[in-house]
């Protein structure tokens, strides 16, 4: 099986810093791939998909480097609530794979 | 409001018994999809189905079952086989289609005692 792998972290951030993580993938073939964010003891929940082009959302920057084979989240001006676990993921045929996540804690 | 309904949130069961999920969805979705998540883990998919009366084992199948008999729902089994069923249960739908996202249900937290 083809795999999603991410840096479990945690990464502790000062509030207001700028953080990146990725995700690296080996299925080449996929188009699209998804960023999820995922609070203590609950569901995740979208929060960007990523294509050839990549995709920003006002503090929140998604990336795609096929070359290298990975993705990468890049949340600017980082506030307390973005303390969460970020889940990438890749559909991978009929299913959709998921990374074990980066934990990410912001420190006031 | 469309969405994924999963109950009950909590779930008691006793070694020995088996026990059955909910997952329904009203979103219109071809797609869905049964993970399992432990503490500080990830999600390791159990079963999916693309299609009615159609449904394919995942990662960690073993001592679980699955019914797709209408779109909108796909209820999961946890059976007596499986030897930790403690887990974090969480249903997922999408379209479908291979590039689309997934979307979540709140998610069923199953302790066996």
């Amino acid at each position: 099986r083809k795999e999603v792998e991410q840096d479990p972290g945690p990464f502790n951030v000062p509030e207001g810093a700028t953080v990146a993580f990725n995700c690296t993938y080996s299925n080449s073939a996929s188009q699209s791939f998804f960023w999820y964010r995922q609070d203590c003891r609950k569901e995740p929940k979208l929060l960007m998909s990523v294509y050839s082009s990549g995709n920003e959302d006002g503090r929140f920057t998604a990336q795609l480097n096929r070359a290298s084979q990975y993705i990468s989240l890049l949340i600017r001006d980082s506030k307390l609530s973005d303390s969460a676990t970020y889940l990438c993921a890749q559909p991978q045929d009929d299913k959709i794979i998921f990374g074990k996540g980066t934990r990410l804690h912001i420190l006031p | 409001d469309g969405g994924i309904t999963q109950s009950p949130k909590y779930l008691f069961r006793k070694e020995g018994q088996n026990v059955t999920l909910s997952c329904e969805q009203n979103l219109n979705h071809d797609a869905m999809y049964w993970y399992r998540q432990d503490p500080g883990q990830g999600l390791r998919l159990i079963y999916y189905s693309q299609i009615v009366n159609d449904f394919q084992k995942g990662d960690i199948a073993e001592g679980y079952s699955v019914s797709r008999e209408k779109k909108e729902s796909f209820p999961l089994t946890v059976t007596s086989a499986q030897k930790n069923p403690t887990a974090f249960y969480l249903c997922a739908s999408s379209t479908g289609t291979g590039y689309t996202e997934a979307f979540f249900g709140q998610g069923t937290r199953l302790t066996v005692v």
